[in-house]
């Protein structure tokens, strides 16, 4: 089955503490991308990756980093989490970086909660 | 600053009735997207609208695409149960930028 796999689905942590969200995709795409999902402020891009070794920031980056070493994969690094980055994240995928025209598939999410 | 500004926020209504959601923005698109997200999953692609002034019907749902290709309508004919969920309209500009609203939670009752 074609899916974009995120894991944990739920993190609890302590501020500080460094930890790494993991997103894989089998559908061979070359475009991935996580977000972050608030209340009242819909999705924000946080990285994407338009192929493998080639990441850039997306609107939200700050205390972030990614890595794109194999096309499959697209972690999300927390290097010194703090509490304001309790939010729910989502990876998502597409063949192509032109998105209009290259659909966008989102994983089920990760509930990350920074006390 | 919300780029693209959808309204209602939320919105209840019974089996059977009708709803409109709005999607507006100050800024030119060029195409936008409609996805649809359950409780805990992520969010579903449900059409993208390319030309302005473009009207798109899926089963009872139906899309339009503002003439200026800055604003977006979803309007759902007699609603069901299983249409609840959050819609969130996507904007695309530069083919590569997606930029999401805050989305409309719609609650159908039965």
């Amino acid at each position: 089955e074609a899916q974009v796999t995120q894991n944990p689905r739920y993190l609890i942590t302590v501020t500080g503490k460094k930890l790494t969200v993991t997103c894989s995709q089998n559908m061979n795409h070359e475009y991935m991308s996580w977000y972050r999902q608030d209340p009242g402020l819909g999705l924000r891009q946080i990285y994407y990756s338009m192929n493998v070794e080639v990441t850039d920031k997306g609107d939200v980056p700050e205390g972030y980093k990614v890595s794109r070493k194999e096309k499959r994969n697209f972690p999300l690094i927390l290097e010194s989490p703090s509490p304001n980055q309790t939010s729910l994240y989502f990876c998502a995928s597409s063949l192509s970086a032109v998105v209009w025209n290259s659909p966008l598939h989102f994983g089920n999410g990760t509930r990350l909660t920074v006390t | 600053t919300q780029l693209l500004e959808q309204s209602p926020q939320f919105l209840s209504i019974q089996e059977g009735e009708n709803l409109t959601v709005y999607c507006n923005s100050s800024s030119v698109f060029s195409s936008l997207q409609w996805y649809r997200q359950e409780p805990g999953e992520g969010p579903v692609l449900l059409v993208t609208v390319v030309t302005g002034g473009e009207v798109k019907k899926l089963k009872r749902l139906t899309f339009q695409f503002g003439d200026a290709r800055k604003d977006s309508s979803l309007h759902i004919t007699a609603a069901q149960p299983g249409d609840t969920g959050l819609y969130l309209c996507a904007g695309v500009f530069n083919d590569y930028k997606l930029s999401f609203g805050a989305g409309t939670t719609v609650t159908v009752r039965a």
